[in-house]
């Protein structure tokens, strides 16, 4: 499969644990970007990530989420101390890329519910 | 602030119908033009992209753009049932930015 790989696809956490969400890029696209998603809500833009290198990070709270993208290994989104409203659909894009006229090609998502 | 305004709908369409569906943006920078299509529980799927004035024609679909009113729209031609679904609009500035997506239009096909 070519696509976009996102696990784990559904996450259950108590609040004041960790969540870490795992993306693997198209093959062939070093440029990743992750977005969040809430009920009827729109995409909402979380960071862009090239390989070892945050580009954008200004969609991410300043607290307790991170994000990473390795030399090797998959990009991670991390949650630490998560709350209730941290509850929602995380979506990885990669782009070939990483220009804004470059379309994004998603992943299945990660549902993450903190109860 | 760059924004994307979309109607929420739901958008009614009988079978075989035309659906309309309509996007503003608020950025004069935008250069590239995204529709996507959402399936409840699913990831966004690429329909359409354009980047310049005038229409784009892919199937079923046309995406249209016209950037002095600063609004893109896509048509669906001979609706389906299985076109049911969100449209979620996005619009890039064509630098290393992420894609700003509108709301999305909850679209309905009426058998």
């Amino acid at each position: 499969n070519a696509g976009v790989m996102q696990n784990p696809r559904h996450l259950v956490r108590r609040r004041g644990q960790e969540a870490r969400l795992r993306c693997s890029p198209m093959k062939g696209h070093s440029h990743v970007y992750w977005y969040r998603q809430l009920p009827e809500e729109g995409l909402k833009f979380m960071v862009y990530l090239q390989k070892e290198n945050i580009i954008d990070e200004s969609g991410m709270p300043k607290e307790r989420f991170s994000a990473e993208f390795p030399k090797e290994g998959p990009s991670i989104l991390r949650i630490q101390q998560v709350v209730r409203g941290d509850s929602a659909a995380y979506f990885c894009a990669s782009s070939p890329t990483g220009q804004g006229n470059s379309p994004l090609h998603f992943g299945n998502g990660t549902r993450l519910t903190v109860t | 602030q760059k924004e994307v305004e979309q109607n929420s709908g739901p958008l009614s369409v009988p079978e075989g119908a035309i659906a309309s569906l309509n996007c503003t943006y608020s950025d004069r920078g935008s250069q590239s033009f995204f529709w996507y299509r959402q399936y409840s529980g699913k990831s966004p799927e690429l329909i359409m992209f354009i980047y310049s004035n005038g229409d784009k024609e892919d199937g079923r679909f046309t995406a249209q753009l016209n950037k002095a009113s600063q609004y893109v729209s896509l048509l669906i031609r001979d609706s389906q049932p299985s076109d049911s679904a969100t449209y979620l609009c996005a619009v890039g500035r064509g630098g290393a930015d992420g894609l700003t997506f509108g709301k999305g239009t909850h679209l309905i096909i009426q058998p």
